[in-house]
């Protein structure tokens, strides 16, 4: 089945430690996305890609680092330099032209740093 | 991007329609407005989208305000399903590319 996958679902890390986020794509999209999502609030854009081996802060990059070697591929490095990481994250994918450019979301990864 | 407004949340009961408002009023004419739902410890999916005509999916439909500074969306029969965050969304087509920027939403209760 086409999709995106997140893993882990849980993950847990002591304060101080980087941590990685995997996400994969078998849509064939160009774009992809990273957003942290805190209790009872929206979704804040971290990073996206519109090409391999390119990407763009968003609104909140301090403290995260990507990668986009392949098209599939979008890992999420959570670095000691977030100062408050606990949340719960989400990457999406999409087509950058043509329609409405629908953003597809993986199941998330909900990250707890102790 | 332009800015949208929802009520934090709204109740509604099984089979009974919903109508979901959001106001946009600094709407320029190239945005497009779509709908997200989020269910709970779920990521977000697409539910509608439509730039200046009224739009009907299997889901849901969309009904814009002829001035466009507002639309509705509309659940025809609630499910218990139906409980989630909805969010309203500008894109604008020629300056955010395939961005969206999320708001709070509004937070559907479903009563059996």
């Amino acid at each position: 089945d086409g999709g995106i996958t997140q893993s882990p679902k849980y993950l847990f890390r002591k304060e101080g430690q980087n941590v990685t986020l995997s996400c994969e794509q078998n849509l064939n999209h160009d774009a992809m996305y990273w957003y942290r999502q805190d209790p009872g609030q929206g979704l804040r854009l971290i990073y996206y890609s519109q090409i391999v081996n390119d990407f763009q802060k968003g609104d909140i990059a301090e403290g995260y680092s990507v990668s986009r070697e392949k098209k599939e591929s979008f890992p999420l490095t959570v670095t000691s330099a977030q100062k408050n990481p606990t949340a719960f994250y989400l990457c999406a994918s999409s087509l950058t032209s043509g329609g409405p450019l629908t953003q597809y979301f993986g199941p998330g990864t909900r990250l707890t740093v102790l | 991007d332009a800015k949208t407004t929802q009520p934090n949340s709204m109740e509604s009961n099984e089979e009974e329609p919903v109508h979901l408002p959001c106001n946009h009023s600094t709407i320029s004419g190239t945005d497009y407005i779509h709908w997200y739902r989020q269910l709970p410890s779920q990521g977000p999916e697409y539910v509608i989208h439509g730039l200046t005509s009224n739009v009907n999916n299997r889901m849901a439909s969309l009904a814009i305000a002829e001035d466009r500074k507002s639309s509705t969306l509309i659940l025809h029969r609630a499910t218990l399903r139906d409980a989630a965050v909805y969010y309203c969304i500008l894109r604008d087509r020629e300056t955010s590319g395939s961005r969206l920027t999320f708001g709070e939403g509004t937070q559907l209760t479903v009563n059996p």
